[in-house]
């Protein structure tokens, strides 16, 4: 899995297995978390989001769980894709500013093998 | 709908240039952001707009300057730029900067020499 701040991981698996990417993040007074996905040579593309009141949120073929209390995330893809291969990445957000700022991890990158 | 659209796609730059990296979004969003995405880094926020007429600073602002003359355009300004600044920059949009998700262009790479 990945920490804000560490090096990019790699994670393969075969097609029609379930994937889990995770995510440590750092602050605790974070309050909203989204993972976005990144194809090579492309912008992240936002996937699915959580906010700190809730503990899961599922979407089409991914789940995203938070765990507050060891302040960790993770993306849970279900029956992975060759066209899931791309760059994850978590953010975790701390309002200031009147806005959201966030912070990115580095990245896990999904290879799936047909 | 083209949704944020940024240019030039890739430049190469000569140290000292000045530099302006456009972006513009359709979406009538009311927030824009600049990252700027370094190999082992990720992304990292340069500055900000929560909305027309107002800008902040995010984690690397140093060299940068931006500016929110209106809704749609966010450009990035770069006065003298050094081979530190080669990356790929990235603008992004969101409808409510206080919610939100936000939504990214297909980026600049630029390189300094």
């Amino acid at each position: 899995g990945e920490s804000v701040g560490l090096h990019l991981p790699t994670l393969s698996v075969q097609e029609g297995d379930n994937s889990i990417i995770n995510c440590a993040y750092s602050n605790s007074a974070s309050d909203y978390f989204i993972w976005y996905k990144q194809e090579s040579g492309k912008g992240p593309q936002f996937i699915i989001d959580i906010r700190s009141n809730m503990d899961k949120r599922q979407g089409q073929r991914v789940t995203v769980l938070l765990n507050k209390t060891v302040k960790h995330l993770s993306l849970q893809i279900a029956a992975t894709q060759p066209g899931d291969s791309a760059v994850y990445f978590c953010a975790e957000n701390i309002r200031g500013g009147g806005s959201y700022i966030p912070t990115f991890g580095r990245g896990t990158s999904l290879i799936v093998h047909p | 709908i083209a949704g944020i659209t940024q240019a030039p796609t890739s430049q190469i730059l000569a140290a000292g240039r000045r530099m302006t990296l456009r972006c513009t979004q359709d979406m009538r969003h009311n927030a824009m952001y600049w990252y700027r995405q370094d190999l082992g880094l990720g992304l990292r926020l340069i500055h900000y707009s929560n909305t027309a007429g107002t800008t902040g600073k995010g984690e690397v602002p140093d060299g940068y300057s931006v500016s929110r003359a209106n809704t749609d355009d966010f450009p990035l300004t770069l006065a003298s730029a050094v081979p530190s600044q080669t990356s790929v920059y990235f603008c992004a949009s969101s409808a409510d900067p206080m919610t939100d998700t936000q939504y990214f262009g297909p980026g600049t790479r630029l390189t300094v020499l």
